[in-house]
């Protein structure tokens, strides 16, 4: 079982549509979260931190689950710009690597006229 | 702006080669990575380092070596590159607290191709 899934997609919204991803994460120890955004071609950036209680910046709202282990990106108003592909980031322990942020696959968004 | 930056944007190398990718942060951040990212395989951890001369295997390290002389640089070497090494290649950096803050800095990537 992979540790962090995500639909791959793509997601095809209209403009001003509201879509949502989810992400599910398999290590219930996992400690913090995060979602990135990575533009075709581009860098991957962060985009928010999840936190328990729930976060929003803007048009995004970020959720996370505990009991069911998965987190969530909601996008409001969908802007052509949002176009990008959008990665779960979960800190867990990682037995090879020791260190904690795990990517999922990413999300991928295409936001239409 | 923080930065960082990668020296090759884009490679051509034939199998059997010596690759050496190589990463510059300017943020005097202690933390450095290397990743790979393939067409549905997502960002794979290949090495980091936690500072200077120190290394530690991410999940994929078969086939590659890495060298952190200096806090500021972070260079990824395929000592013999196969075709199956062909790959975006992501260098990072964090700062101290990256557990809580998640922010890795990365670079924009060095497409290697091996023939």
């Amino acid at each position: 079982r992979k540790e962090v899934e995500q639909d791959p997609g793509p997601f095809n919204v209209p403009e001003g549509a509201t879509v949502a991803f989810n992400c599910t994460y398999s290590n219930s120890a996992s400690q913090s979260f995060f979602w990135y955004r990575q533009d075709c071609r581009k860098e991957p950036k962060l985009l928010m931190s999840v936190y328990s209680s729930g976060n929003e910046d803007g048009r995004f709202t970020a959720q996370l689950n505990r009991a069911s282990q998965y987190i969530s990106l909601l996008i409001r108003d969908s802007k052509l710009s949002d176009s990008a592909t959008y990665l779960c980031v979960v800190n867990l322990l990682n037995s090879n690597s020791g260190y904690a942020l795990n990517f999922g696959k990413g999300t991928s968004l295409l936001v239409t006229p | 702006d923080v930065k960082v930056t990668q020296s090759s944007r884009y490679l051509v190398k034939r199998t059997g080669e010596k690759v050496f990718l190589e990463c510059v942060q300017d943020m005097d951040h202690e933390n450095m990575f290397w990743y790979r990212q393939d067409p549905g395989l997502g960002l794979r951890l290949i090495y980091f380092s936690y500072d200077v001369k120190m290394k530690e295997k991410g999940d994929i390290p078969e086939g590659y070596s890495v060298s952190r002389e200096k806090k500021e640089r972070f260079s990824l070497i395929l000592e013999s590159a196969s075709t199956n090494q062909t790959s975006m290649y992501l260098c990072a950096s964090s700062g101290l607290g990256t557990l809580n803050t998640g922010e890795l800095f990365f670079g924009e990537g060095s497409r290697l191709t091996v023939l």
